[in-house]
Parts: structure tokens; sequence; C-alpha cells
């Protein structure tokens, strides 16, 4: 069964700190994975990655993933409060349109 | 540009009742996809519209079925409701299908099942 799984479950870190999410996927030939945050409503689009080895960056955020390994993390640098949410990250399934999601990392960032 | 809507945004419902919900995708996306969120199951797909036509459908039971209208809007139905229904109903649109396009998603419709 295409499962993906994310680790930390949750996370605490300070205001400053640089945190790495990983999302290891046991789903053979995808085409993309997302990246999302969400806080109290709805996921939040953050990264969609289809290449590997080809890191995508915005502001603080960044990624990358690693189609040999099956493995994509997703690193924040210098922390702030406003990034406490849990970060999400789902794969296609191959011949779909459907995406299999992870449980999540719960990340919270202390002033 | 308008984002994704979905009404009610909040629901309770008795056992053996059945719901509607909406979702609104945003202007020109014409592909829109459901799922289910649980603290114990995270986030289950449970299908996708695609120019009216249903595409793909997740590992729920027949209670749940859905349909999209030419103007790609969308209702999900839920039959005979049970407690395990409870969840937050998340509905996500994207401009085409296609690993190439992102899914944006409406704020979700919460249904309490008592």
């Amino acid at each position: 069964e295409d499962k993906v799984v994310q680790s930390p479950l949750s996370l605490v870190v300070h205001e400053g700190d640089t945190v790495t999410l990983n999302c290891s996927y046991e789903v053979t030939n995808f085409r993309s994975l997302l990246w999302y945050k969400q806080e109290k409503k709805a996921p939040t689009f953050l990264f969609m990655l289809t290449s590997s080895g080809i890191e995508k960056k915005s502001g603080r955020l960044s990624s990358i993933l690693d189609k040999k390994e099956l493995f994509s993390i997703l690193n924040i640098t210098a922390t702030q409060t406003g990034d406490s949410a849990v970060y999400l990250c789902a794969v296609e399934v191959p011949g779909t349109y459907k995406y299999i999601f992870g449980t999540g990392t719960r990340l919270k960032v202390l002033a | 540009k308008a984002g994704v809507t979905q009404t009610p945004r909040y629901l309770i419902k008795t056992r053996g009742q059945q719901v509607t919900l909406s979702c609104s995708p945003i202007s020109g996306h014409r592909s829109v996809s459901w799922y289910q969120q649980t603290p114990g199951q995270g986030l289950q797909f449970l299908f996708e519209y695609f120019s009216e036509t249903q595409r793909n459908k997740g590992n729920f039971p027949g209670r749940f079925s859905g349909r999209q209208f030419s103007n790609s809007r969308s209702e999900m139905n839920v039959s005979t409701l049970e407690l395990g229904d409870s969840a937050l109903y998340l509905c996500a649109s994207s401009l085409g299908q296609g690993f190439t396009y992102e899914q944006y998603f409406g704020p979700g419709t919460r249904l309490t099942v008592t």
C-alpha cells in the first residue's frame, strides 16, 4: 500500500533556530510531491517538487527531493513564532490525480 | 482572485441523517478534489472531479458521493451519517489534472455527527 511518513511527529524550537522536516514515501514512480503548511484552517501551498536534486526556495523556507532515496526535506531557517503550524507533505499516486498525505509534523516555535 | 470557498463552514447532524457540502473552486480551475481530515487518520483522499466526471475515488464507502457542475462547482454528499464521519472536509481546486498543477485548499467544512 502506498504510504507517506513524516518525521518528527512534533517539534518544539526557539525563535531563530533552523529546523528540518522529513517526508519519506513508499510510492514508486510518483511524479510530484507537495508541501503544505496548515495552521488552524486549510492547508496553504508551499512547494511542488517534481525533479530530484533541485532545491526550491521561498524566503526562509526551502525544500528538496531525492527520488532515488524516496524522501524530501523541508528546511526553515531563522524560525519565527508565525511558523508554528502542522507541515504536511503529499505524494501523487502514479497514474492517478490523487495525493496521499502524511500525518504531518507539528512545529511549535517559542518566542 | 477569490480563493476556494466552502459552505457551510460548520455543521451539526445526527446519526442517520444525510448532508451535502458545497465547494466553489478558484475561478478558472476545473479540477476539484475532496479530502476528509481527522486527528487519527490525517488527510485522506475522497474523490476528484474534472469536467463534471469523477476521475478518481479513494477508499471510502458508497455513502460518500459527489458531483461537479458545468461551472466546476462541486458538491459532496454523505448519506446515513455515522459518528465516525465527524471530521473536517476539505476541498481543493487546481487548474487541471496532472502532477504539474498545484492544489489550493478551501477553509473546510467541519462536520459534527452526534
